[in-house]
């Protein structure tokens, strides 16, 4: 079946602008991540979903950074007022429902890449 | 807070010799621990885990075993081949309704004929 989508893949933009980054899960995943992997800083959690809400954003670098989940399904990063220090691969992963005390792989999908200029 | 710590890389070696990549991290309670793969081209692909201590991870002639006493989860292989050169992530994630995994900085693998 088909896996994590996201788009683009490729994003170029200039400092100052805003950005908006899609995430596809794969269907029935109810939880979903964003991370972001950067140069020198490995890979790096953002936030959370369970459904459309969520429970853990403490990974957010700034409040120039919001996500959203909706109809429990596509999720959109967006990144407001865009710094060269934000130019880094954004991924997206996702999962079944974490059951008490166990384990659901993440699927995490291809990337996006934001370059800012 | 979590944290792990892995090897610095990029590590060269070339095909058939033995492979380790150390892994140690710092987490409350007891977490489950990861290692991932990304290959050339390619996304992020989980490897091998681990939930319990002495609990031994494996897949495709890789090897982690969980060990609490020294806080490691190592990653061995007998003998690499040139198609294992990718980039090995190792992670964890604890067991209290936090989902998130949280990574080491990664270490480049690359294998020469």
């Amino acid at each position: 079946g088909a896996g994590v989508s996201q788009s683009p893949s490729n994003k170029v933009t200039e400092k100052g602008k805003d950005v908006e980054l899609r995430c596809d899960p794969i269907s029935g995943h109810t939880a979903l991540y964003w991370y972001r992997q950067s140069l020198g800083q490995g890979l790096e959690f953002l936030i959370y979903f369970q459904g459309n809400s969520a429970p853990d954003k403490s990974g957010l670098p700034s409040d120039r950074f919001s996500a959203e989940r909706t109809g429990g399904s596509v999720s959109t990063l967006t990144i407001q007022r865009t710094q060269q220090e934000d130019s880094a691969v954004y991924l997206c992963a996702s999962s079944l429902d974490h059951p008490a005390g166990g384990y659901n792989e993440q699927f995490f999908g291809p990337g996006t890449r934001l370059t800012v200029l | 807070g979590n944290s792990v710590t892995q090897m610095e890389g990029p590590v060269t070696l070339s095909e058939e010799a033995f492979l380790t990549i150390n892994c140690t991290y710092t987490a409350t309670g007891y977490p489950s621990l990861f290692w991932y793969v990304q290959y050339p081209g390619e996304g992020l692909q989980l490897l091998l885990k681990a939930t319990k201590a002495d609990d031994k991870g494996s897949n495709k002639g890789f090897e982690a075993t969980y060990r609490k006493e020294t806080t490691s989860f190592h990653l061995e292989k007998g003998s690499v081949q040139v198609s294992d050169s990718a980039v090995y992530f190792c992670a964890l994630r604890t067991n209290f309704g936090n989902e998130k995994l949280t990574f080491g900085t990664g270490t480049r693998l690359t294998i020469i004929p």
